[in-house]
C-alpha cells in the first residue's frame, strides 16, 4: 500500500516570495514515481511535475521543482517567484508498479498582494 | 483539445435514483479511471481501467459499476445514488511509458438529496 502525506492545510505567501509545500510518502515499491497537481476555484486538475524514483536529478518545469530526498522520502515542491495565479490548491500524488495513482489530502495556497 | 471530456457538469439525484456519468479522451490513452474527492480528503480511486477490455476495483468501489465501452469510453454508473456519494467526481486517463502522466476531465459535481 502506498501513503501520501501532506501537513500543511493551508499556507500564505507574498507574491513574488518563494514557497515550498511538504510532501512524504511510503511505499515498498523499489521503483515509484511522484506527481504535483494544482486545482485552482475553478476545479479542474492540472499536471504541474514529475519526479521517477531512480532520477539522479531533480524534476523542475518553470518556476515549479521539485526537492526529492529519497532516504526521507520526501517530495517537496517549491513555486517560486509567486504570482497571483498560483493561489489554489496543490495535491502530491504516487504511483508504484500499479497505474494507480493515490493522493495526499491537499495544500491551499493563498498568494497575497 | 479536447483532452478529456465528462458530462454532465453538474447533476441533482434524489437517493435511490440511477444515473451514468461517462467519460470520453481524444488521446489514444490505453488507461482510464474515476476519482471522487470529497472536503479534506483528496481524491480517492473509484476505478480504474488498464486497458481496454479490463477493468479493477480501485479504493472506494461500493455502490459503483463502470463499463470500458471502448478504448476511449469509460462509464461510471450509480445504480441506487445515496446521499454518501455526493462528491466531485473526476475522469481520468494515460498513455503509459516512465511517468504515465494522468489528465484530468473537468469534473462532474453530483448532489444527492
Amino acid at each position: 500500500a502506498q501513503k501520501i502525506t501532506q501537513t500543511q492545510p493551508g499556507m500564505f505567501v507574498q507574491e513574488k516570495e518563494a514557497v515550498t509545500l511538504d510532501c512524504t510518502y511510503d511505499t515498498s515499491d523499489p521503483s515509484y514515481g511522484l506527481f504535483w497537481y494544482k486545482q485552482p476555484s475553478s476545479g479542474e486538475m492540472i499536471f504541474l511535475i514529475y519526479q521517477g524514483s531512480y532520477d539522479q536529478q531533480n524534476a523542475t518545469e518553470g518556476r515549479y521543482s521539485l526537492n526529492f530526498q529519497k532516504a526521507r522520502k520526501s517530495a517537496n515542491l517549491v513555486i517560486s517567484a509567486s504570482q497571483l495565479g498560483d493561489s489554489a490548491m496543490y495535491f502530491c500524488a504516487m504511483r508504484g508498479f500499479s497505474v494507480k495513482l493515490s493522493f495526499g489530502a491537499g495544500t491551499t495556497v493563498t498568494v497575497r498582494a | 483539445n479536447a483532452g478529456v471530456t465528462q458530462t454532465p457538469k453538474f447533476q441533482v439525484l434524489k437517493t435511490g435514483q440511477s444515473m451514468t456519468l461517462q467519460c470520453a479522451q481524444d488521446m489514444n490513452h490505453n488507461s482510464m479511471y474515476w476519482y471522487r474527492q470529497d472536503p479534506g480528503m483528496g481524491l480517492r480511486l473509484i476505478y480504474y481501467s488498464a486497458s481496454e477490455g479490463t477493468t479493477d476495483k480501485g479504493e472506494v468501489p461500493n455502490g459503483y459499476n463502470v463499463s470500458r465501452l471502448n478504448k476511449r469510453e469509460f462509464s461510471l454508473r450509480l445504480e441506487s445514488a445515496a446521499p454518501s456519494q455526493t462528491s466531485v467526481y473526476f475522469c481520468a486517463s494515460s498513455g503509459g511509458g516512465e511517468k504515465n502522466i494522468q489528465y484530468f476531465g473537468a469534473g462532474t459535481r453530483l448532489s444527492v438529496l
